[in-house]
């Protein structure tokens, strides 16, 4: 069965610019979160979503959002780019999102922002 | 809160030889534990998990790791490293909110780069 699929997989967007990263989970998984992966800051959790409704939010600013369509289909949007922006994002599924789930994470996308 | 540290960022072993990544974690209520490994310009792929049972888990490509909850450890091994085992290894603890359960959420380590010598 398919694995995580994230789109695009490389772009470079200029400051101030917005971004949008799509994500379609594993066939049957209806939770799905996004991470942040930079060489300074590591892995780090943004939000989580679940039957159209955000569950879980991590600590990023307001520019950063997401949305989840009801085919468990999900979308990430970074408004007013920043150079710190720039990082590999990372979508990972999960049937429910519960703790001790095991959560399947996609290939990602690389977002340079010049 | 809950908080996973990994010792050492970078290490080097020679093929055959054991591989040992360590991994401790900060938990106030029983963790859910995994073990990610990253290969260049890659996803994050699970190797293992330990979540209730057996402390000591086998995972894929002949890695085990053993829960030790006297020591908070979470440490990964295989026997005999292969070239093919080159890659930045996280461990990761799963979220634990209100109402015991954080949706979707796994605290992950800082990574720790393998590298395997001819």
């Amino acid at each position: 069965k398919a694995g995580v699929t994230q789109t695009p997989r490389y772009l470079i967007k200029t400051r101030g610019q917005q971004v949008t990263l799509s994500c379609s989970p594993i066939s049957g998984h209806r939770s799905v979160s996004w991470y942040q992966q930079t060489p300074g800051q590591g892995l780090q959790f943004l939000f989580e979503y679940f039957s159209e409704t955000q569950r879980n939010k991590g600590n990023f600013p307001g520019r950063f959002s997401g949305r989840q369509f009801s085919n468990s289909r999900s979308e990430m949007n970074v408004s007013t780019l920043e150079l710190g922006d720039s990082a590999l994002y990372l979508c990972a599924s999960t049937s429910d999102g519960y703790s001790g789930n095991t959560i399947y994470f996609g290939e990602g996308s690389w977002l340079t922002v010049v | 809160a809950q908080s996973v540290t990994q010792l050492g960022s970078h290490v080097s072993v020679s093929e055959g030889a054991l591989v040992l990544l360590r991994c401790n974690y900060s938990s106030s209520v029983p963790p859910y534990l995994f073990w990610y490994v990253q290969y260049p310009n890659q996803g994050l792929q699970l190797l293992l998990k330990y979540t209730t049972g057996a402390t000591l888990v086998k995972g894929i490509n002949g890695f085990e790791a053993e829960f030790k909850k006297s020591e908070t450890s979470f440490h990964l091994t295989k026997p005999s490293a292969h070239m093919s085992d080159a890659a930045e290894y996280f461990c990761a603890v799963s979220g634990i909110g209100a109402g015991g359960t954080s949706y979707g959420k796994l605290t992950f380590g800082q990574g720790t780069i393998l590298t395997v010598h001819p």
